[in-house]
C-alpha cells in the first residue's frame, strides 16, 4: 500500500498475556519508529530503527517491551506479561532516509486494551 | 530536556472563523526542527509542516499559515476561514538534529461547527 500499515487495528488481551503488534512501513523507507499514545495525550517515543539496526530504544518503558526489524522492513513490537497501564494506541511511523529533517509518516495505529 | 506545550486543550469555532493554535517549546539545542501534525478521528497522524530552527520565515499554504518566533520559542498555526473538515486534534512536535525522536505536545482539539 501507499502508507504505513499496522495490524491488528484493535487488540484485546488479558493481563499477563503477551502481544505482538506489526508495522509495515512505506516501501523503501529506511527509518522506522514506534510511539505510544495514551488517551488524550500526545504520542511518546518508544524506539527507532535505521534499516535493521535499533539505534535508539531509550523510550521503551520496561524490559517487557521489545521491538525488532530483522530484515529492515517489517517491524514487530512485542509486549510481554501485559499490564493494564500498557493500554494505549501504538503508532508506527517511517521516513525515507536517515536525515533528521525528513518528516515521519504515521500509520493508523493499534489500539491495545488490557483487561 | 525537550518540552512542547500546547496550552489550549480544546477550541470550538463556527465555520469560516479564523483560529490560531498555540505551541511553545523548550530545548537546549541550537539546531532543531518543529512540526505540526493533524490527527482526525480515524487516528492517523497527518504531517502538515516542518520548519528548521534557522528559518524564521512565516509560511502559508492555502488556508494554513505558520508563525515561527525563535525569540519567544513559539510556533503557532493559523487556519483561515475554517471548515468542518478541519475538525481534528492538532499536535505540535519538536526534534533535535542529534536524535530522531519527536517530542509531542498534548494536542489541541479543534471543533468547527457548521
Amino acid at each position: 500500500g501507499a502508507g504505513v500499515s499496522q495490524s491488528p487495528r484493535y487488540k484485546v488481551a488479558k493481563r499477563g498475556q503477551d502481544v505482538a503488534l506489526r508495522c509495515d512501513p512505506i516501501s523503501g523507507h529506511v527509518s522506522l519508529f514506534w510511539y505510544q499514545q495514551a488517551l488524550g495525550q500526545g504520542p511518546e517515543f518508544l524506539t527507532y530503527f535505521q534499516n535493521e539496526a535499533q539505534l535508539d530504544k531509550s523510550g521503551l518503558p520496561s524490559d517487557r517491551f521489545f521491538a525488532e526489524r530483522p530484515e529492515g522492513s517489517v517491524s514487530t513490537l512485542k509486549i510481554q506479561r501485559t499490564q493494564q497501564e500498557d493500554s494505549a494506541v501504538y503508532l508506527c511511523a517511517s521516513s525515507l532516509g536517515r536525515a533528521s529533517n525528513q518528516p515521519q509518516h504515521f500509520g493508523d495505529g493499534t489500539r491495545l486494551s488490557i483487561l | 530536556a525537550q518540552k512542547v506545550t500546547q496550552a489550549q486543550t480544546e477550541i470550538s469555532v463556527v465555520e469560516k472563523e479564523d483560529v490560531t493554535l498555540d505551541c511553545v517549546y523548550e530545548t537546549r539545542d541550537t539546531t532543531y526542527y518543529l512540526f505540526w501534525y493533524k490527527q482526525p478521528p480515524s487516528g492517523e497522524l497527518v504531517f502538515l509542516i516542518r520548519r528548521n530552527s534557522f528559518d524564521e520565515q512565516n509560511e502559508i499554504s492555502g488556508r494554513y499559515s505558520w508563525n515561527f518566533q525563535k525569540s519567544t520559542s513559539s510556533f503557532n498555526f493559523t487556519i483561515t476561514a475554517s471548515q468542518v473538515v478541519d475538525s481534528a486534534v492538532y499536535f505540535c512536535a519538536l526534534m533535535d538534529t542529534g536524535r530522531r525522536a519527536l517530542t509531542f505536545g498534548s494536542g489541541t482539539r479543534l471543533q468547527v461547527q457548521p
